[in-house]
């Protein structure tokens, strides 16, 4: 079964911390996803990536940065955490290729900013 | 990717199926309609997906319009752990970006 790990499901962190979120799925998927989840606001897409050191914007990448330094791993980083970053974050993962392709979700990481 | 439109709820009697419906007016011809669970606090899970034709799984059943405008999830003997937030996205084989939108919750009573 494909698996996604992500690191950490419960984090506390200050305002104004530099904060790391890891994801790492172990079935050679090029395609690597994070999004956030809030309450009545469904999933956002904050960043992605379709291969190595390769990354897209999603819908709300203001805030975060990425880093994918290796295919199995692609991390999600917040520079300055504020309140508002406050969530549920959720990564994902899909292979390339032809047909429909599934994608594959981690546990989600709940990250509190106080 | 195209977007989806779904009602924010739905109730269904335990035991009886439960259908829910999902627009998609402006799909395109290579984009696939898949459908996601999420139950409180956990990952979303796959549940199916189709481009043309009806599909079938153990869990549930697709049901793609003719035009491929809607679609409908069936679960044909819904369970109160089927109780939920029900996704429906479409999306290309090759995409990267994959959008969701709210969801449908579905309350599966007694």
């Amino acid at each position: 079964d494909v698996k996604v790990t992500q690191s950490s499901r419960y984090l506390v962190k200050r305002t104004g911390e530099k904060v790391f979120l890891e994801c790492v799925q172990d079935m050679d998927h090029e395609n690597m996803f994070w999004y956030r989840q809030d309450p009545g606001l469904g999933l956002r897409l904050i960043y992605f990536s379709y291969d190595v050191k390769m990354k897209e914007k999603g819908d709300i990448p203001e805030g975060y940065s990425v880093s994918r330094e290796k295919k199995e791993r692609f991390s999600l980083i917040l520079e300055s955490a504020s309140t508002n970053q406050t969530s549920m974050y959720l990564c994902a993962s899909t292979p390339q290729g032809q047909g429909g392709n599934t994608i594959y979700f981690g546990e989600g990481s709940w990250l509190t900013v106080v | 990717d195209a977007k989806t439109t779904q009602p924010t709820s739905m109730d269904c009697a335990e035991g009886r199926a439960a259908n829910l419906p999902c627009n998609h007016s402006t799909i395109s011809g290579n984009e696939y309609v898949y459908w996601y669970r999420q139950i409180h606090s956990q990952g979303p899970q796959y549940i199916i997906h189709g481009l043309k034709n009806n599909e079938t799984n153990e869990m549930a059943s697709l049901i793609i319009t003719e035009d491929r405008k809607s679609s409908t999830l069936i679960l044909p003997h819904a369970t109160l752990r089927d109780t939920a937030v029900y996704y429906c996205i479409v999306r290309e084989t090759n995409a990267g970006k994959s959008t969701f939108g709210d969801g449908t919750t579905l309350t599966v009573k007694p």
